[in-house]
């Protein structure tokens, strides 16, 4: 299926750095979700953009729905080792199902003490 | 629990045989969805139920794959005649409606020898 392109593909950080990582697609969604994911776990939910242009911050997390409504991206500002993990990008309801989720890449985050 | 819950966690099976993997959604979400995880991937869609019926199922590989869900609330996943691409983690979610933010549970992963 459909996957969005999602860069860096994995970090190598210093804890304290800010994060950059960002999401592009093909087509247009409607809502745009940002996701992390531990070993062994599901994915959790951490922002939910649903307006184009929309700037959303969650704690150290801001994320940012493009005007394009084809890409986002999503900042960590002074990270710190629980930040590890796995971040996907998702996009919802541009075609058929309203409620499925296309999911990016990922972008594996590893943070240096 | 107040999650998702999948069983088995793990499942190890080989070619040709069937397998069931099931899904208890949070109660009182009346929409469900199974996702693929490849290693290494973002999650792929497979199928939406919402209640009982399945207005989506564009994400299902092939005609081995099938799900169903009983009483608006437990699904299983049923994948026949299993191939050692089927191996991968599977993923349920659920929402309290269609389009609301979906909760996932920690997977089952599924290994084809």
């Amino acid at each position: 299926g459909q996957q969005l392109n999602q860069s860096p593909q994995s970090m190598f950080i210093q804890e304290g750095e800010d994060v950059s990582m960002n999401c592009t697609s093909s087509s247009i969604f409607n809502t745009w979700l940002w996701y992390k994911q531990d070993p062994g776990e599901g994915p959790v939910l951490l922002i939910a953009l649903y307006k184009a242009g929309e700037l959303t911050s969650n704690g150290r997390l801001t994320a940012q729905f493009g005007t394009t409504r084809k890409d986002s991206f999503l900042n960590i500002s002074a990270s710190i080792p629980s930040d590890v993990g796995i971040y996907f990008c998702a996009g919802q309801g541009n075609t058929g199902t309203a409620s499925k989720l296309t999911f990016g890449t990922g972008t594996r985050l590893q943070v240096m003490l | 629990g107040a999650g998702v819950s999948q069983s088995p966690s793990n499942k190890v099976t080989e070619k040709g045989k069937d397998v069931e993997l099931r899904c208890d959604p949070i109660s009182g979400h009346t929409a469900l969805y199974w996702y693929r995880q490849r290693l290494g991937q973002g999650l792929e869609f497979l199928i939406y139920f919402q209640g009982n019926s399945a207005p989506d199922k564009s994400g299902l590989p092939s005609d081995r794959f099938s799900a169903e869900r009983t009483g608006e609330s437990v699904s299983t996943l049923t994948i026949q005649r299993t191939q050692q691409e089927d191996s991968a983690v599977y993923l349920c979610a659920s929402s309290y409606q269609a389009g609301g933010e979906q909760f996932f549970g920690p997977g089952t992963r599924l290994t084809v020898l």
